[in-house]
């Protein structure tokens, strides 16, 4: 079955240094979607990508969608301690398939 | 954002009881709800796929007689762990979507089976 990978799964930060997570999926995916979790928390959606080479941006936040639609990139720049918390991206398969399938996730530490 | 709200948020029971956890959608109608399941420091894994109206999909591995998985009406999914042992002790999460929307999670249930 379709399987996503991430990593890092740790990451430790001085605060104001820049952050990167990358995702690739086994499979084509339709669309990639990025959630954050924090401690305690339930995942929240940041972002989806569906074109194949998107970038999008948030703020300090920088998402890449891969031109093969199998791989995608988180990138935080001058981290606060506001963004400490578990990266996921997670995307359901080219083919209509509604499955969300998550990566293992990166975990993200900010020291201040 | 949309608002999908979970109950309970925390529940203890006794081993060999059930427990229902309940989903629902508040502001949209979810044509698709999914049930994970979370351990400490580890990703969602998949339970079950449900459609309304629909039996639920399960992913390999999950015991459907175990979680029973109802999905009655556009705005409300249940959980069922029955009869529940420690090792089912663990975070559950549900997410609703729309028709071509992202999903939208619940705050969670954390069960503990004593």
């Amino acid at each position: 079955g379709q399987q996503v990978m991430q990593i890092p799964q740790y990451q430790h930060v001085q605060e104001g240094e820049d952050f990167t997570t990358y995702c690739n999926s086994s499979t084509t995916l339709s669309n990639i979607q990025w959630y954050k979790q924090r401690p305690g928390g339930h995942p929240v959606f940041l972002i989806q990508l569906v074109k194949s080479g998107e970038v999008k941006k948030q703020k300090r936040l920088t998402f890449q969608f891969g031109e093969a639609k199998k791989n995608s990139s988180l990138h935080i720049t001058a981290t606060q301690t506001t963004d400490v918390g578990t990266y996921f991206c997670a995307g359901p398969p080219q083919g209509g398939s509604e499955k969300l399938v998550f990566g293992k996730g990166t975990k993200l530490t900010v020291n201040p | 954002g949309a608002v999908v709200s979970q109950h309970p948020s925390r529940v203890i029971c006794k081993s060999g009881t059930s427990v229902k956890i309940e989903c629902r959608s508040l502001d949209f109608q979810a044509t698709t709800m999914f049930w994970y399941r979370q351990f400490p420091k580890q990703s969602l894994m998949l339970m079950a796929t449900s459609n309304e109206g629909s039996k639920a999909t399960y992913e390999q591995g999950v015991e459907k007689d175990k979680f029973l998985i109802n999905h009655a009406s556009l705005t409300l999914s249940t959980l069922t762990v029955t009869s529940a042992h420690p090792e089912d002790s663990s975070f559950y999460i549900c997410s609703a979507r729309g028709l071509f929307s992202e999903a939208f999670f619940g705050q969670g249930t954390r069960l503990t089976v004593v």
